[in-house]
Formats: C-alpha cells, structure tokens, sequence
C-alpha cells in the first residue's frame, strides 16, 4: 500500500522560503519509472501542478513558478522535498504530495497525499 | 499549454439521478485523460485514467468516455457519497499536467 504524508510549517511571512517535506512509504524512488510530485490547491480554487521528481533525478517544473522551486530526494529516507522561495499571501494554497508514474505515459497522480495547508502572512 | 475546461461548474442532482460531467481540452490529449474525486477536507482521489479504465477499487458506476477533445465522466446512479467535486487532468502534454476548474455535483 503506498502512503503519502506532507510536512512543514502551516504560517511563513511573505518573502520567506516555503520548504516542505513528503515522507512516503511502499515505493522507492529508486524503482525505474517511479516519480513523486508536487500539487497545490489554494482555498476553493483548482489544482495546479507545481514540480515532478522521477527516479532518474529528472526534475520538471511549471514553467510560471520554475525560478522559485526546487525539488529534490533522499532515496534513503523515502523523502521528496519542495523549496519555494519568495512566497506570497497568493501562495496560500494546501499542499500535496502524489505519486506518480513515468513509463508509457502514465502520468497521473495516485494516491495523493492528505496534504498540509500553508498561508502567508505577517 | 493545454487548458481544460469544465461543464457545467455545479451540477444540482437527486441521489438516484444519472449525472453527467463535461470536460473539454484546448487541443487534442488522445486519450490521456484523468478524472479525480475531491470531497470535502480531502485529498483528491483517482477514479478513471486513459479516460474510460477505472482506478483499483472505483465502483462500476463512474464511467468515462471520451477522445481528443471531448470526454464525458458519467456517474450512473448517485449515491450519498457521490456528492463532491470532480476534477479532469490531461497528461499528454508532460511534463505540463493541466486540471480544469472542476465540476461540482451538489444534492438538489
């Protein structure tokens, strides 16, 4: 069963850099064809896909938040982690981390995390 | 990139009613077309991938059709727990995965 769980802080003030943490279980990231992403979802508006990790190390973002993200993983830990720098209030948005796969195009998410909310503010 | 775009943006139903979800692409994603679940306070949940094939454990009345621009998630026969938000995303244009706005299905 593949699990998923998001962490990091719930309040950053503007300007400050976002840094998240996806801890999952029953995959590896060092499995061929297997990817973790990262989607938010601000308060009822829809889904946005933010950055993709694959076993590889390939890493793709969404070209509109690309200078401001960096993913990353630690293979060892089973951990994927999001950094987004400069966050704005219209960065408020839950956060989720999901899995994915890379191979014959099967690139939908499933499962997702319970995902974390994040607001800025000061 | 590849907008989506939802219809109608709330669809006002009686448990038992057949609903019907519209989801329209900007340009053709073959088949390469999923639809997800969100109830309220909750992660979004995968029903349908390759826009008909349900998910592991997804009951057989959530069905998808649909191909290039136009697919349809048609929930046969709704029950309580139906009620919720439903979202389309085409991954033909990856690594630029695009969901539409979501439809909501809300007890009449």
């Amino acid at each position: 069963q593949i699990t998923l769980k998001e962490s990091g802080p719930t309040l950053v003030k503007p300007t400050q850099t976002l840094t998240l943490t996806c801890t999952f279980s029953g995959f590896s990231l060092g499995t061929g064809g297997v990817g973790v992403g990262w989607i938010r979802q601000p308060p009822g508006k829809a889904l946005e896909c933010l950055a993709l990790i694959y076993w590889d190390d390939d890493k793709r973002y969404s070209p509109s938040l690309k200078s401001r993200l960096t993913i990353t993983k630690d293979t060892s830990k089973n951990q994927v982690v999001l950094t987004m720098t400069n966050m704005d209030p219209v960065d408020t948005a839950t956060y989720y981390c999901v899995h994915t796969i890379y191979y014959s195009s099967s690139h939908w998410f499933d499962p997702w995390g319970q995902g974390t909310l994040v607001t800025v503010s000061s | 990139e590849i907008v989506m775009t939802q219809s109608p943006a709330t669809l006002s139903m009686s448990p038992g009613e057949r609903a019907t979800l519209s989801c329209r692409a900007s340009q053709s994603v073959s088949s390469n077309l999923a639809w997800y679940q969100q109830k309220p306070g909750q992660a979004p949940r995968l029903l349908i991938y390759g826009a008909s094939t349900r998910a592991t454990g997804i009951p057989a009345r959530f069905s998808g059709s649909g191909s290039g621009t136009e697919f349809t998630l048609t929930i046969s026969s709704l029950q309580s727990e139906d009620f919720a938000v439903y979202y389309c995303q085409q991954y033909t244009n990856w690594p630029l995965l695009t969901f539409g706005g979501g439809t909501k299905v809300e007890i009449e």
